[in-house]
């Protein structure tokens, strides 16, 4: 069945350093990708997303680019904040999978001043 | 706007109490959405309601059921509350065509004991 899989957190980062959060996926139709964002005690909001191969998608300084030759979708910014700490899922979307988000289990991400 | 809201907060059950988790939308979105979030396991869609009057089961619905009130509000609930059901559940909504991306509501934590 369709999948995600993300890198187990927790993952603790220095402001300013570099962060990538690894994703797969495994899917049977040709999915739309996504990042969603869950800043502590909120629910989710979507940060990012790419509807097909090779788009890359960007929001708030963080990027992820559909690669279906590796099936992955890694989350990168160049320069973390402490206000970016939060948990990260990614997700994927089938429209013929009657229109469902399947998420990953979410990598939480710390950063200390 | 008040985007999407839920209510409670916060809610302690004894085993095998009911209760019903209200959610409510502003967005005019046809589809609506409830996940429940445990540790290590991401979201996973419990119910989920494609437009008003319809709905379908999502990855674990045993233990719940569902009703669509109208386009607007989507409800959860819990006939008889087991220690299993302990969780932080999500009401999510999502737009004609854009249904992927899904706007959650602040979440409802749930304790059974």
């Amino acid at each position: 069945g369709d999948s995600v899989t993300q890198m187990e957190g927790p993952v603790t980062l220095s402001e300013e350093a570099f962060l990538t959060i690894n994703c797969t996926y495994t899917a049977t139709g040709y999915p739309s990708l996504f990042w969603y964002v869950q800043y502590p005690g909120e629910g989710l909001q979507l940060l990012l997303k790419a509807t097909k191969a090779d788009d890359k998608g960007s929001n708030k300084g963080f990027e992820a680019t559909y690669r279906k030759e590796t099936t992955s979708f890694h989350l990168e910014k160049g320069s973390v904040q402490v206000s970016d700490s939060a948990v990260y899922f990614c997700a994927l979307w089938i429209s013929s999978n009657t229109g469902k988000l399947i998420f990953g289990q979410g990598t939480t991400l710390q950063v200390k001043p | 706007n008040a985007g999407v809201t839920q209510t409670p907060k916060f809610q302690v059950l004894k085993t095998g109490q009911s209760m019903t988790l209200q959610c409510a939308q502003d967005m005019n979105h046809n589809s609506m959405y409830w996940y429940r979030q445990d540790p290590g396991m991401g979201l996973r869609l419990i119910y989920y309601s494609a437009s008003e009057g319809t709905t379908d089961k999502g990855e674990v619905p045993n233990g719940y059921n569902v009703s669509r009130l109208n386009k607007r509000e989507f409800s959860l609930r819990l006939e008889s509350a087991a220690p299993s059901q302990t969780s932080v559940y999500f009401c999510a909504s999502g737009g004609s065509g854009r249904a992927y991306e899904q706007y959650f509501g602040p979440g409802t934590r749930l304790t059974v004991t």
